[in-house]
């Protein structure tokens, strides 16, 4: 089992450049979670989906989309990438239903805007 | 708005000795609680977890955590540190009622281990 992946690994971007992180589970998670890791500051909720068809909004969304494209993967897009996006990226799933469920966590995705 | 505090950024242990690494959440409602441990250029596991089964939850290479509910807190040991145990740790949060599947995260406690 693959459990959590997300592409791609590194990525060095320009100010005002687009991309988007990919992310599939294999595990028939129904919640999946986008948090960026900061030093000093922890893991930041992004957005998260409770269920397929469903998105959230979680503490720090802004300059950021998601859609949750099935019941396996989870895309995060920056449109116009900022240096304060800069950041490592965990794409995470879990059971979901009742809140108890154990976070499943890529491997991570650094990326750096210039 | 639910949230997690870790007191302590950086705490240093000697091996052998006592770990304590400390959180508190801010709930009305007692949440589903977590320990997480985050090894170097690694993503995080599970250490434990509290789902109100019992207040004293054992978990992985010997951590258990208490949940206080009176003191809102949720605090992390081991009797005796190992070099292995140098890592970032993180306490996390869910809620029992609306958004149960939002997870919160504290800032993390990183750990060091003196030989």
């Amino acid at each position: 089992n693959a459990g959590v992946t997300q592409n791609p690994k590194f990525q060095v971007l320009k100010t005002g450049q687009s991309m988007t992180l990919q992310c599939a589970q294999d595990m028939n998670h129904n919640s999946m979670y986008w948090y960026r890791q900061d030093p000093g500051m922890g893991l930041r909720l992004i957005y998260y989906s409770a269920s397929e068809g469903t998105t959230d909004k979680g503490e720090v969304p802004n300059g950021y989309n998601v859609s949750r494209l099935n019941k396996r993967e989870f895309s995060l897009r920056l449109e116009s990438a900022a240096p304060s996006q800069t950041s490592v990226y965990f794409c995470a799933s879990r059971r979901g239903g009742q809140g108890t469920g154990e976070l499943f966590f890529g491997e991570g995705s650094r990326l750096t805007v210039l | 708005a639910q949230s997690v505090t870790q007191l302590g950024s950086h705490v240093s242990v000697s091996e052998g000795a006592l770990v304590l690494l400390r959180c508190n959440y801010s709930s009305s409602v007692p949440p589903y609680l977590f320990w997480y441990v985050q090894y170097p250029n690694q993503g995080l596991q599970l250490l434990l977890k509290y789902t109100s089964a019992a207040t004293l939850v054992k978990g992985i290479n010997g951590f258990e955590a208490e949940f206080k509910k009176s003191e809102t807190s949720f605090h992390l040991t081991k009797p005796s540190a190992h070099m292995s145990d140098a890592a970032e740790y993180f306490c996390a949060v869910s809620e029992r009622k609306t958004s149960y599947d939002k997870v919160i995260f504290g800032p993390g406690t990183s750990l060091s281990v003196i030989p």
